[in-house]
């Protein structure tokens, strides 16, 4: 499979825990980024980033939120301490490196479900 | 604030119909603008993009743009059944590595 790959698919957390979400992007895509789409609401993008670099972080809460990409691995994004309002579809996106426009195809998305 | 506007439906077309969905978007510095396909439950999947002015078609799908009035387009043609989704239209607001998105428009096709 040659696509963007996500896992889990589906993520059940209580209150106070904490989720990790990792993303691979698609083979020979080197620029990840991350969306969120809270229920009955559009997607928002949270962080770009490429290896071992953050790129932009302006979507990405302030607090209990972080994401890295490092040199080896897939892209993690973390959310500490969960809460209920963090229950939503969390989509990595993929592009490839130089010369825009950046086509960003998504991966099949982790459910976040907080109880 | 940068937006993108979508009427969110539902747009219900007849099996065979042209459908036509359409997206504003507020930053006059946007440069690439694309089209994606949502199912219930499912991933966006990437249909189109376009940055010039004009019609760009690929298949059934024709985008279209017009960056004076800050509009953008997607026509299917001979829409069928399969083509009911939600549309998102996206708009590259951070120079090639934010989309913002629209709340997407439903569409339904009828037999």
């Amino acid at each position: 499979n040659a696509g963007v790959m996500q896992n889990p698919r589906h993520l059940v957390r209580r209150r106070g825990q904490e989720a990790r979400l990792r993303c691979s992007p698609m083979k020979g895509h080197s620029h990840v980024y991350w969306y969120r789409q809270l229920p009955e609401e559009g997607l928002k993008f949270m962080v770009y980033l490429q290896k071992e670099n953050i790129i932009d972080e302006s979507g990405m809460p302030k607090e209990r939120f972080s994401a890295e990409f490092p040199k080896e691995g897939p892209s993690i994004l973390r959310i500490q301490q969960v809460v209920r309002g963090d229950s939503a579809a969390y989509f990595c996106a993929s592009s490839k490196a130089g010369g825009a426009p950046y086509e960003q195809y998504f991966g099949p998305g982790t459910r976040l479900t907080v109880t | 604030q940068k937006e993108v506007e979508q009427n969110s439906g539902p747009l219900s077309v007849p099996e065979g119909a042209i459908a036509s969905l359409n997206c504003t978007y507020s930053d006059r510095g946007s440069q690439s603008f694309f089209w994606y396909r949502q199912y219930s439950g499912k991933s966006p999947e990437l249909i189109m993009f376009i940055y010039s002015n004009g019609d760009k078609e690929d298949g059934r799908f024709t985008a279209q743009l017009n960056k004076a009035s800050q509009y953008v387009s997607l026509l299917i043609r001979d829409s069928q059944p399969s083509d009911s989704a939600t549309y998102l239209c996206a708009v590259d607001t951070g120079g090639g590595n934010k989309l913002t998105f629209g709340t997407g428009t439903q569409l339904k096709v009828e037999l």
